[in-house]
């Protein structure tokens, strides 16, 4: 249980152009999403914190006009890459707190972006 | 400093052999503690929780010292499928999850 479907797994855009990730709980209400994101090598730094109903809390450096994030439902929170550049190609990857029995978080799949 | 420091390794060892990990964290509120799993180009998967008594599962085992600020974990045994990058991941108190650049381990037959 406590499933997040992530998509797309792999993207390639041109550069200036806009990429929407789709981070979906599939058999739980996730009231929270955490989106982060991870250049090769490195850690998994947290971007923003996405609340249903809610504007997210996006963390020191993160631009916010940047990287839109929707939490409009219990099941499904978005991130839009805007006016994506080379620079923003990077693994990103949603998670969310588990609810009901167990503990911890799940993981969505990742999306690898390749910006051209 | 970063908030969860690790170091990356990478750690080559022979199929069989004992590696031990360790992790530091910064932030004295930290709520929870745990190890991650990730494989190239994959998703996290949650290894094990850490706890200050200590745990085990199987051949790995976790412990905490809260005092220190330190976590480790212990893989006895290793195997080939063992190789992999080992994410220190502690939760703040608001429940965000702060990630350590994750250590490296090659497990060679």
């Amino acid at each position: 249980g406590a499933v997040v479907s992530q998509h797309p797994s792999r993207v390639i855009c041109k550069s200036g152009t806009s990429v929407k990730i789709e981070c979906r709980s599939l058999d739980f209400q996730a009231t929270t999403m955490f989106w982060y994101r991870q250049f090769p090598k490195q850690s998994l730094m947290l971007m923003a914190t996405s609340n249903e109903g809610s504007k997210a809390t996006y963390e020191q450096g993160v631009e916010k006009d940047k990287f839109l994030i929707n939490h409009a439902s219990l099941t499904l929170s978005t991130l839009t890459v805007t006016s994506a550049h080379p620079e923003d190609s990077s693994f990103y990857i949603c998670s969310a707190p588990k609810t009901g029995a167990g503990y911890g978080y799940t993981f969505g799949s990742g999306t690898r972006l390749t910006v051209v | 400093r970063k908030e969860v420091e690790q170091d990356p390794g990478p750690f080559n060892v022979p199929e069989g052999a004992t590696v031990a990990f360790n992790c530091t964290y910064s932030n004295s509120a930290s709520q929870s503690f745990f190890w991650y799993r990730q494989d190239c180009r994959k998703e996290p998967k949650l290894l094990m929780s850490v706890y200050s008594s200590g745990n085990e599962d199987g051949r790995f085992t976790a412990q905490l010292n809260r005092a220190s600020q330190y976590i480790s974990l212990l893989i006895r045994d290793s195997k080939l499928s063992d190789s992999a990058t080992y994410l220190c991941v502690v939760t703040s108190n608001t429940g965000k999850l702060i990630f350590g650049q994750g250590t490296t381990l090659q497990v060679k037959p």
